[in-house]
């Protein structure tokens, strides 16, 4: 079936920092990739997403790539801020929302 | 514009009672799904209605969840009984169609404990 891999946190970096959070997928057909962020105390909010091979999501000073032939979805920012500490979840849809298992960034002053 | 109301937001119950959570989704949206989200893992889904009727329910535990969208509206999940197991978040999200590619939007989600 249909699974989504990130990378294990808590992340931890300082305010500025670049980040990379790694997200693989494995699905059959064309799936579309989702960036969803859980700030504490809150829902999950879509972040960003990407429909088809090469599309580049991007949001807030975030992005993502859909690479077909690396069956990846990376997110990426080039400058943290502590207000960016919260868990990221990677997601695919075929049909329906199927999750990885999160990643917590905490950003520090 | 209001987005989705989950209540209550927090539940305490002892294993093999009962317990109901309540979901309101944003206006306009004709489809509605419950997620269960345990510690340290993403959101499952557990059910998915389009209007008042079923999607999909693959993955609910029938023999103990059920859940209901009366008038196409508000929707209940209810747990009966309760196991341990069940402690978990347990999140509501609408969306505009069931279209794959569109937005869902989740809201608060319900934080179920059971001792």
């Amino acid at each position: 079936g249909d699974s989504v891999t990130q990378m294990e946190g808590p992340v931890t970096l300082s305010e500025e920092a670049f980040l990379t959070i790694n997200c693989t997928y494995t699905a059959t057909g064309y799936p579309s990739l989702f960036w969803y962020v859980q700030y504490p105390g809150e829902g999950l909010q879509l972040l960003l997403k990407a429909t088809k091979a090469d599309d580049k999501g991007s949001n807030k000073g975030f992005e993502a790539t859909y690479r077909k032939e690396t069956t990846s979805f990376h997110l990426e920012k080039g400058s943290v801020q502590v207000s960016d500490s919260a868990v990221y979840f990677c997601a695919l849809s075929a049909g329906t929302l199927t999750f990885g298992k999160g990643t917590m960034l905490l950003v520090s002053p | 514009e209001a987005g989705v109301a989950q209540s209550p937001r927090y539940k305490i119950i002892e294993k093999r009672q009962s317990v109901a959570f309540w979901c309101n989704p944003i206006s306009g949206h004709a489809t509605l799904y419950w997620y269960q989200q345990i510690l340290g893992q993403g959101p499952k889904l557990l059910i998915q209605f389009q209007n008042n009727g079923v999607v999909d329910d693959s993955q609910l535990p029938k023999d103990r969840f059920s859940a209901e969208r009366l008038k196409g509206v508000d929707s209940t999940l209810k747990i009966q009984p309760a196991k341990l197991e069940d402690s978990a978040v347990y999140l509501c999200a609408s969306s505009s169609t069931g279209t794959v590619s569109y937005e869902q939007y989740f809201g608060p989600g319900t934080r179920l404990t059971v001792t």
